[in-house]
């Protein structure tokens, strides 16, 4: 079974860092691109970052320069390492692995994990 | 970057109803348009890829169409497990966006 397992939220002070950590099975996980995606309590979804097969990575604007993707294939694991946090980082992290079929990547979520929460409160 | 505005924002029905949601890119995208559903708690679940391929498993009321800017996702028959938020996202480029969400409520 294909399946994505987050762990490392919870509540930290602004300013501070975590590490959220991404176990991946049932694929062979060097081959896909990897994403994190949040979700502010009620709120929508909005992409955070995603890294290659080759590690390249791109991030979305409002976390750039305050968080880092990366991933350890030795260990099927993806990371968001995330320092200098923000009130406004509050949400809910998925990781999410792309969708490739026909040799082609189709830049879509198709399995996601079950979530963990981050809350930025002092 | 490519800003997705999803329409109506909430929408009620009836079982057996047909519902259609529009999203709309602020540029073309071709038909590098995904869909969503979630439901509360949980996480997002791939309905849609390409605009208009179903994933795997998915049942064949879902559909997609549009390329370009306009896209609609139908149920053609709305079913009790079909009560969720649905959200587009545009998979053209970086930054991914995604629609606001529509959610379809029991009426």
């Amino acid at each position: 079974e294909v399946q994505l397992v987050e762990s490392g939220g919870g509540l930290v002070k602004p300013g501070g860092s975590l590490r959220l950590s991404c176990a991946a099975s049932g694929f062979t996980f060097f081959t896909y691109g990897m994403n994190w995606v949040r979700q502010a309590p009620g709120k929508g979804l909005e992409w955070v970052s995603s890294i290659t097969s080759s590690s390249y990575m791109y991030y979305a604007d409002s976390v750039k320069g305050r968080f880092t993707i990366s991933r350890d294939n030795a260990k099927n694991s993806l990371y968001l390492q995330m320092d200098s946090l923000r009130a406004e980082d509050t949400a809910v992290y998925y990781c999410a692995k792309y969708y490739y079929d026909n040799s082609r990547y189709y830049n879509a979520f198709d399995i996601w994990g079950q979530g963990t929460k981050v809350t930025v409160s002092s | 970057d490519i800003q997705m505005t999803q329409s109506p924002s909430s929408v009620s029905a009836s079982v057996g109803d047909r519902v259609t949601i529009t999203c709309r890119a602020s540029q073309g995208i071709s038909t590098w348009l995904v869909w969503y559903q979630q439901k509360p708690g949980k996480a997002p679940k791939f309905l849609i890829y390409a605009a208009s391929s179903l994933q795997s498993g998915v049942p064949s009321r879902f559909s997609g169409s549009g390329s370009g800017t306009d896209f609609t996702l139908t149920i053609s028959s709305l079913q009790p497990e079909d009560f969720a938020t649905y959200y587009c996202q545009q998979a053209n480029s970086f930054p991914r966006t995604f629609g606001g969400g529509t959610k379809v409520e029991i009426k």
